[in-house]
Formats: structure tokens, sequence, C-alpha cells
């Protein structure tokens, strides 16, 4: 089963809205990742974070390591259509390449 | 650099017949991921090999599931038989596996239906 808490579970908002999703676990991870995935389609990974506090971004998104390593954020500035899509954040512990996922974020943008 | 690649995109199956699904990593990585995936929820991870060993297969279902990754390159994971509920999608995902960059890239996956 999922081993990350990942909410809100969907979102609904207005096209140039900004956007704030979150991933926490009681487990400590040595990597975040965070993926959307398009309808009929494979994850597609967008941020990767290496170090506690590290703050990432990659045009409007920008994600967070969490200082207790035991979680992460990820916002998206001024959204458009094209954000719409299911988001996911991705944990992989210390010295070992298991990698566990939250039940995604579903965001649904109204032009 | 060619992604990861999964075939077949879509199978449709009657239960109880086996199936089997291809995965070809992305050259150079390490680490292999075979996850489940049902509608609405995240990936499950069923496998994953470090070069050709299974290093964890605690959530594989080993009456009916089975996997081989030969060579430590392509993996094929195998259903037999399959049942109503093993309808979902199955994605294949690699990494460098080498300790730091540890980022894993999907293929599209497989979209299996048992009727």
């Amino acid at each position: 089963g999922q081993q990350l808490n990942q909410s809100p579970q969907s979102m609904f908002i207005q096209e140039g809205e900004d956007v704030s999703m979150n991933c926490t676990s009681s487990s400590i991870f040595n990597t975040w990742l965070w993926y959307k995935q398009d309808p009929g389609e494979g994850p597609v990974l967008l941020i990767a974070l290496y170090k506690a506090g590290e703050l990432t971004s990659n045009g409007r998104l920008t994600a967070q390591f969490g200082i207790t390593r035991k979680d992460s954020f990820l916002n998206i500035s001024a959204s458009i259509p094209s954000d719409v899509g299911i988001y996911f954040c991705a944990g992989i512990r210390y010295n070992n390449n298991d990698m566990r996922f939250g039940a995604g974020t579903r965001l649904t943008v109204k032009p | 650099e060619a992604g990861v690649v999964q075939s077949p995109r879509y199978k449709i199956i009657e239960k109880k017949q086996p199936v089997a699904f291809w995965c070809n990593p992305i050259s150079g990585h390490n680490t292999l991921y075979w996850y489940l995936q049902n509608l609405g929820q995240g990936p499950e991870l069923l496998i994953r090999y470090e070069n050709e060993e299974a290093v964890d297969d605690s959530q594989l279902p080993k009456d009916r599931f089975s996997a081989e990754r030969l060579k430590g390159v392509d993996s094929t994971l195998k259903i037999q038989p399959a049942e109503l509920g093993d309808s979902a999608v199955y994605l294949c995902a690699s990494s460098r596996g080498d300790g730091f960059y540890t980022e894993a890239f999907f293929g599209q996956g497989t979209r299996l239906t048992v009727v």
C-alpha cells in the first residue's frame, strides 16, 4: 500500500492561480521526486530533490525537500490549462533504490 | 537518449489466459522497476531489479506473477493465469541506481484488460 500521504486529493482552480500540494511520511527519505501523469501515459519526472532543505525550480514549478526529510511540497505558479493532470510525489530511501509513491493530486484548471 | 520502452501498449485477454509484458530500460540504467497502477491510484511496486538480481519482490503475487531480467537489461513480467482483478496499468521504470542520482524514468505503460 501507499506509504506517502499526499494532499490534497484533488484541486479545482482558475487559470492563473497558484497551486500548492504536499507529501508527508513517517519515514525518512533520501530523495524526493515529483511526477506528472497525463491520461493514458506514464508518469513524467518534473523535479528531483536530493538534500534536506533543498529548493528547486523548473519553470513555473518549485519543489522543496523538507528539513526533517519526511516531507516535500510542490508549487505551481500562474497555472495554465496544460497543467491539468495527476501529480505524484515519490520518495527513495537512503542507500536503497526503494521508490514509493503517494496516491496523487488530481489538478483541474478552468480557463 | 531513448526513453523506457514498453510493449504492448494495450492488451485485452480472457481470464485464465497468460499474458506477458516487456520493458527495455534506458541504456546504462542498472535499476529496473515494475509497478502496478489501478485507476485513480498511485503506482505500487511489484518488483525491483538491481542489474539481473531481483532485490525486492515482496509485493509480487508469486502464485501467478513472475518476472525476469536476463543479462541485466530487458525485463519481462508475466501473469499466468490472469484474473479479472489484474486489469490495471503495468508501468516499468529505470534509474541509474548509482546511489546518488536515483531519479527514475517511466515508460508509457501497458494497459491490461481482463474480460
